[in-house]
């Protein structure tokens, strides 16, 4: 099984600055027949579902704020809030797609300072 | 707009089966998989398996010996049995649209096992 871990578990950042989430897979999820990773993003707000934010590492899903960015590769991967909201208080989540079972990072828990 | 709708018992007893629906609305089952997963403090967000819309499932095999999940197509439904339920099976339960990427979820069940 892959394993999705995550860094830090929980982060405060003063509202206007950038939030920087670290996710780090233990196999590549690199799918080499069409060069895409196979990774998303979710943010958490207590009481609702996961809400997906990015896919295929770096495209962000119709709707979310383009101060959401993905990045990264091999088995190193980033999600970046540009300039952080007191909306984006939430969990954040990575998760590989790459093959099942599907798992999850363990969340990072992103404050404001 | 699609929504996934789901209802099941919320509270079991030990070796129970948990049994929830998820109901797919403004949209088709066809030309998706539909997962279920679980979400509880201890082990986070845990894949339980989906199934596409011609009924072929994989599962994860850390609950596969549990594990029933289908499809009603005619009525636009997915489902969920567990069985055997212990306390370490008590979590959020998700319905959820993939496959892999999860743009659509479920509001979530809260089942909890307890004697």
């Amino acid at each position: 099984d892959i394993v999705m871990t995550q860094s830090p578990d929980s982060l405060a950042v003063s509202l206007g600055e950038r939030a920087t989430i670290n996710c780090k897979s233990s196999h590549s999820i690199l799918y080499s027949s069409n060069n895409k990773h196979y990774l998303a993003w979710y943010q958490q707000k207590p009481g609702q579902p996961p809400n997906l934010l990015i896919y295929w590492a770096s495209t962000r899903e119709f709707g979310v704020p383009d101060r959401f960015s993905g990045s990264g590769s091999g088995t190193d991967f980033t999600l970046s809030i540009s300039s952080l909201q007191a909306e984006d208080v939430a969990v954040y989540y990575c998760q590989q797609y790459y093959t099942t079972p599907y798992s999850f990072g363990q969340g990072t828990k992103l404050e404001i300072k | 707009q699609v929504q996934l709708q789901q209802w099941g018992a919320g509270l079991l007893k030990p070796s129970e089966t948990l049994s929830l629906i998820c109901g797919v609305y403004g949209g088709s089952l066809s030309g998706f998989y539909w997962s279920w997963l679980r979400q509880s403090p201890g082990k986070g967000l845990e894949w339980i398996g989906e199934i596409n819309d011609i009924g072929s499932t994989d599962f994860n095999p850390s609950l596969k010996s549990r594990v029933t999940i289908s499809v009603d197509t005619s009525r636009n439904q997915l489902s969920l049995k567990l069985n055997s339920v212990t306390a370490a099976d008590t979590a959020v339960y998700y319905c959820a649209r993939g496959p892999g990427d999860y743009g659509y979820w479920g509001q979530g069940s809260l089942v909890i096992v307890s004697s």
